[in-house]
């Protein structure tokens, strides 16, 4: 049974681009988050997507966008990217009833923007 | 605004001892607290989690206690492996779906 797995593991972006990363969730979840962790801190919260719609939002401004899709899966898209959006990416899952708390992540997508 | 903090950035300890690693929280209407396991590279693993009506859960060879007169919460761990090494997150939940609010870790160190 495979967990969550994330795509591209890492990536290498301008300043001024757009970046798509994209997650499968784990079978027989159907919630997803998405967290941005800069070296050295925890994880902060992007947003959470359920039922295709963004349910939560945390302090992010609107370049960051999501979309989840029929299957669960999601994708975080960053538009003009800055320096400080390098981060290591992180989408986690969660399974039905559990208030998408228990979070289970994947391995991440390493962002760095030049 | 609210945090979750940790004591301590760092811990070493001997290969067969136990560790105790600490995190303060600030929203006391946090109802649910999780702890997880970060390896270089990897994600945040699970380790174990708690709900404010409880003040102690077991798993293998873990153990998390939660204060919440003092706003506290530890993970223990019994008979620390050189596999234990890694960033231990602290977060608190419950009052948003999916929001989890993590501290800024510590790093455990197991020495053989």
């Amino acid at each position: 049974d495979a967990g969550v797995t994330q795509s591209p593991t890492h990536l290498i972006k301008t300043r001024g681009q757009q970046v798509t990363l994209r997650c499968s969730p784990k079978s027989g979840h159907d919630t997803v988050s998405w967290y941005q962790q800069a070296l050295g801190q925890g994880p902060q919260f992007i947003f959470q997507y359920y039922e295709e719609e963004e349910r939560q939002r945390g302090n992010f401004p609107d370049r960051f966008s999501g979309h989840q899709f029929p299957n669960y899966s999601s994708e975080l898209n960053v538009n003009a990217l800055l320096l400080g959006d390098s981060a290591l990416y992180l989408c986690a899952s969660s399974r039905p009833g559990t208030g998408g708390e228990k979070l289970f992540f994947g391995s991440g997508t390493q962002l760095s923007v030049l | 605004g609210e945090s979750v903090g940790l004591h301590l950035p760092t811990l070493s300890v001997q290969e067969g001892d136990n560790s105790i690693i600490n995190c303060a929280y600030s929203n006391s209407a946090s109802d649910y607290f999780i702890w997880y396991k970060q390896e270089s590279g990897k994600g945040p693993q699970f380790i174990i989690d708690i709900r404010s009506n409880m003040d102690k859960r077991q798993g293998q060879r873990v153990t998390v206690l939660l204060n919440k007169t003092v706003k506290h919460l530890s993970l223990q761990i019994a008979a620390t492996q050189p596999g234990d090494s890694a960033v231990y997150f602290c977060a608190e939940g419950g009052t948003s779906y999916g929001k989890l609010t993590f501290g800024q870790g510590t790093i455990l160190t197991v020495h053989p």
